[in-house]
């Protein structure tokens, strides 16, 4: 079956403007998540979606981030007023109950910030 | 905070010979401990777990153990391969048992034919 998905895969933009990142998650995963990795590091948490329930919001760092996730499945990231150090690979990954479970990841949206 | 400590950060070995990547994490409540082969220009994909109820894994040429007393896992790669070359991350769950994954800043590893 299809994987996750996410688009664009490339963004180029300017300092200052908004930027909205997608992710399709795999279909009938309640689960979903979006990691920020950055060049040659890790994958830094962001934010977390289960369900119905409050998401997890605890891992953005500024309040420039906002995600949302319509109908408990496609999630928009949205970066407003960014800056040169958001650029990076924003990952998703989606799981089936949000457990102690694989994660699939998407292949990521590369954002870069001029 | 919650923390994955994950030594070294580049590693090469000869083709055939063994690797190990180490981890230690900070929170006792962590219970799950997945770790990633990420591809250079790929997505991270899940090569092994394991639960904290359980001291070792092993699938094939890939093993993992953990110390939950120290804190500590690793991961053993045997008959290395010049396709494991690429990043590992491991990974442990959050507290109180949530998943969202507090991850290692990898390892790049290189198979050397």
């Amino acid at each position: 079956g299809a994987g996750v998905s996410q688009s664009p895969s490339n963004k180029v933009t300017e300092k200052g403007k908004d930027v909205e990142l997608r992710c399709d998650p795999i279909s009938g995963h309640t689960a979903l998540y979006w990691y920020r990795q950055s060049l040659g590091q890790g994958l830094e948490f962001l934010i977390y979606f289960q369900g119905n329930s409050a998401p997890d919001k605890s891992g953005l760092p500024s309040d420039r981030f906002s995600a949302e996730r319509t109908g408990g499945s496609v999630s928009t990231l949205t970066i407003q007023r960014t800056q040169q150090e958001d650029s990076a690979v924003y990952l998703c990954a989606s799981s089936y109950r949000g457990g102690p479970e694989t994660q699939y990841f998407g292949p990521g949206t590369r954002l870069l910030v001029l | 905070g919650e923390n994955v400590e994950q030594h070294p950060s580049t590693l090469s070995v000869q083709e055939g010979d063994s690797a190990v990547i180490k981890c230690t994490y900070s929170d006792s409540a962590s219970n799950y401990f997945p770790w990633y082969k990420q591809e250079l220009g790929k997505r991270p994909q899940l090569i092994i777990d394991i639960r904290s109820n359980v001291g070792e894994k092993k699938d094939q040429r890939i093993a993992v153990t953990l110390n939950k007393t120290a804190k500590h896992f690793s991961l053993h790669i045997t008959e290395t391969q010049p396709e494991d070359s690429a990043v590992y991350f491991c990974a442990a769950s959050g507290r109180s048992g949530t998943y969202k994954y507090i991850f290692g800043t990898g390892t790049r590893l290189k198979v050397l034919a």
